[in-house]
């Protein structure tokens, strides 16, 4: 979707629940997805990515989903933390001519509280 | 690796002169991004380069602003005459051949009064 807007989505969770951000993406041409998460003056941190030719890859407490068909991302954080208090954009990358232009999403406000 | 380095880490500035931006890429990687960040548009990317040469400029808001890759480490972002609309954070990105999770600098925040 489109970064506009002064309203980002919101999500509260309390320590320890298990978080899921999500996404919808526009061009159903792009072959490379990315999670980033961005801490109060900080730049965006790479998080996890994912390859359309998967629906669904790992990490440490985090895990990505992929649904192609409806033009769907998600991220799912297991075990949340205080720590993972910040802002997380879905990034995408179209491929073809516009390889390496990659496209953020507005971002969802994650809150974890104590 | 110290990653991706930006400078000046806060930039206030009188409408109408000129800025420059600096980034350093991290070392080994060939391809440098410049993004803006305001919360009305969230991350817009302004240009990109591959192996020193501008691949796609279409995101540079206008001939006021222009960016350069004087060699494969380091890139500047120029804005000539600034204006109070460009106040934003500008970052930069580097990754090998735009592929992988690009990794970013800490941002630039600009404040043109």
């Amino acid at each position: 979707g489109e970064s506009v807007g002064l309203h980002l989505p919101t999500l509260s969770v309390q320590e320890g629940d298990n978080s899921i951000i999500n996404c919808a993406y526009s061009n159903s041409a792009s072959d490379y997805f990315i999670w980033y998460k961005q801490e109060s003056g900080k730049g965006p941190q790479f998080i996890i990515d994912i390859r359309s030719n998967m629906d669904k890859r790992q990490g440490q407490r985090v895990t990505v989903l992929l649904n192609k068909t409806v033009k769907h991302l998600s991220l799912q954080i297991a075990a949340t933390q205080p720590g993972d208090s910040a802002v997380y954009f879905c990034a995408e990358n179209a491929g073809g001519t516009s390889y390496g232009k990659l496209t953020f999403g507005q971002g969802t406000i994650l809150t974890v509280h104590p | 690796d110290a990653g991706v380095i930006q400078s000046p880490r806060h930039e206030v500035t009188e409408m109408g002169q000129e800025v420059t931006l600096r980034c350093k890429l991290i070392s080994g990687h060939n391809s440098l991004f410049w993004y803006r960040q305001t919360m009305m548009r969230g991350l817009e990317l302004l240009i990109y380069f591959n192996n020193n040469v501008p691949i796609d400029d279409s995101g540079m808001p206008e001939d006021r602003f222009s960016a350069k890759m004087p060699n494969a480490s380091f890139s500047t972002l120029k804005i000539q005459p600034s204006e109070p609309r460009d106040s934003a954070v500008y970052f930069c990105a580097s990754s090998l051949n735009q592929q992988d999770g690009y990794t970013f600098g800490s941002g630039t925040r600009l404040t043109v009064v």
